[in-house]
């Protein structure tokens, strides 16, 4: 079946640049998406790239996939305190049901 | 604005009794899901509609049901048969659609002591 695997944690020092990574299987995948959790509260999507793309930039993120490899990575630019959150990788393959990763806690000290 | 509300935002129960997580949505839209959140588990569907009236289980449905008598409501019981009730629940609605993504509601904190 469909699999979405991330790291679990990543720690920066603010003002760094943070890259989260994401790898899928499921090559039917046609969009991909990255939510942010914010401590108790529920998920935000963040941005989402269709698989006919290499890259989408929106202000300070970066998403780049990697359509052969199945990968998928976010980078946040000058990253910032209230970015220390929960981020999620998510894939639409063959339902309109996402996938999700299981979520890279993003900490970020002074 | 719409956007999907989740009620109450903390629940305590005893062992042995139901409880109904609420779950109302004002974005019109058709199918409405159920995860449950464990800390490093990520998300697990409960259940989904995708129409009033009708349901389908997710991957852990086992000690859980649901109803969907309004496009607006999808309310989770967690009945005593489920045994680690313990966790944070999230609902969501979306156009059931390949290029729509979820949203969220805030969730509830349900904790079975």
């Amino acid at each position: 079946g469909e699999d979405v695997e991330q790291s679990l944690f990543l720690s920066v020092r603010e003002g760094d640049s943070s890259v989260i990574n994401c790898t899928y299987t499921d090559s039917s995948s046609t969009y991909l998406y990255w939510y942010k959790q914010e401590p108790g509260a529920g998920l935000q999507l963040l941005t989402y790239i269709f698989s006919n793309m290499d890259m989408k930039q929106d202000q300070r993120l970066t998403v780049l996939l990697n359509k052969k490899d199945k990968h998928l990575s976010l980078r946040i630019a000058d990253t910032q305190t209230g970015d220390s959150a929960i981020y999620f990788c998510a894939e639409n393959g063959g339902s309109y049901i996402p996938t999700f990763g299981r979520g890279t806690s993003l900490i970020v000290h002074p | 604005d719409g956007g999907i509300t989740q009620s109450p935002k903390y629940l305590f129960r005893k062992e042995g009794q139901n409880v109904t997580l609420s779950c109302e949505q004002n974005l019109n839209h058709d199918a409405m899901y159920w995860y449950r959140q464990d800390p490093g588990q990520g998300l697990r569907l409960i259940y989904y509609s995708q129409i009033v009236n009708d349901f389908q289980k997710g991957d852990i449905a086992e000690g859980y049901s649901v109803s969907r008598e309004k496009k607006e409501s999808f309310p989770l019981t967690v009945t005593s048969a489920q045994k680690n009730p313990t966790a944070f629940y999230l609902c969501a609605s979306s156009i059931p659609a390949r290029d729509s993504p979820l949203h969220f509601g805030n969730g509830t904190r349900l904790t079975v002591t």
